[in-house]
């Protein structure tokens, strides 16, 4: 079966500074990945997802990830994080038929 | 344009009762899909609904069930209630003619079910 594992929980970080949030998959074929953000009371948004060709994505809010395949890894990275950022962060990889597997998710808390 | 809308916003039940939670998918959209999401875990996968019929399972037992209508709107029902029922359900919808590449699934606001 397919997993996603996210290895931090919480991040802090200082308004300003870079942030990288790490993800793992297992997934035998070529994967579909995505990044979600949470805030609080929210439902899921999709910030990018990678299904092939440039291994590194754009995405909104001026969010970036890299897939790197013989890591297993689509870590996600912005290079100055504000404020509004906090919040909790899901990478997921879609199986067939649609189906969403996510990991345990990243809370982010920003320092100003 | 209204997004995926999920009603009720909170819900209390005692163990054993049932409950049913709602979700009207994104205008233009025709497949939904459910998810759970435990304190402190990501959403799980509990099943999706197009043309009115469950068509793929996740693995929850057959306590949760679910309904889609003619509207697309859908329906999760969940019997005989647990403590570990507990949870924020996530509904997301999305067009299902063309490819996931292509069609974005997208997620209402959930509902949050206390178990007590």
């Amino acid at each position: 079966a397919q997993s996603v594992t996210q290895p931090d929980i919480h991040i802090t970080v200082s308004e300003g500074a870079s942030l990288e949030l790490r993800c793992n998959y297992s997934y035998g074929a070529t994967p579909y990945l995505f990044w979600y953000v949470q805030s609080p009371g929210q439902g899921l948004q999709l910030l990018l997802k990678y299904f092939s060709g440039d291994t590194l994505v754009q995405g909104i809010k001026g969010f970036e990830a890299e897939f790197k395949r013989s890591q297993s890894s689509f870590n996600l990275r912005k290079p100055s994080v504000h404020w509004s950022d906090a919040a909790e962060y899901f990478c997921a990889v879609m199986e067939y038929g649609n189906k969403l597997v996510f990991g345990a998710g990243t809370i982010l808390r920003v320092k100003s | 344009d209204a997004g995926v809308t999920q009603s009720p916003t909170h819900l209390i039940k005692t163990r054993g009762q049932q409950v049913t939670l709602r979700c009207s998918p994104k205008s233009g959209h025709d497949t939904v899909s459910w998810y759970q999401q435990a304190l402190g875990q990501g959403p799980q996968f509990i099943f999706q609904y197009y043309e009115e019929e469950e068509r793929q399972r996740g693995n929850f037992p057959d306590r949760f069930s679910g309904h889609q209508f003619p509207n697309y709107s859908s329906e999760l029902n969940v019997n005989a209630l647990l403590l570990g029922d507990s949870a924020l359900y996530l509904c997301a919808s999305r067009l299902r003619a063309g490819t996931p590449v292509i069609n974005e699934q997208f997620f209402g606001p959930g509902t949050r079910l206390t178990v007590l």
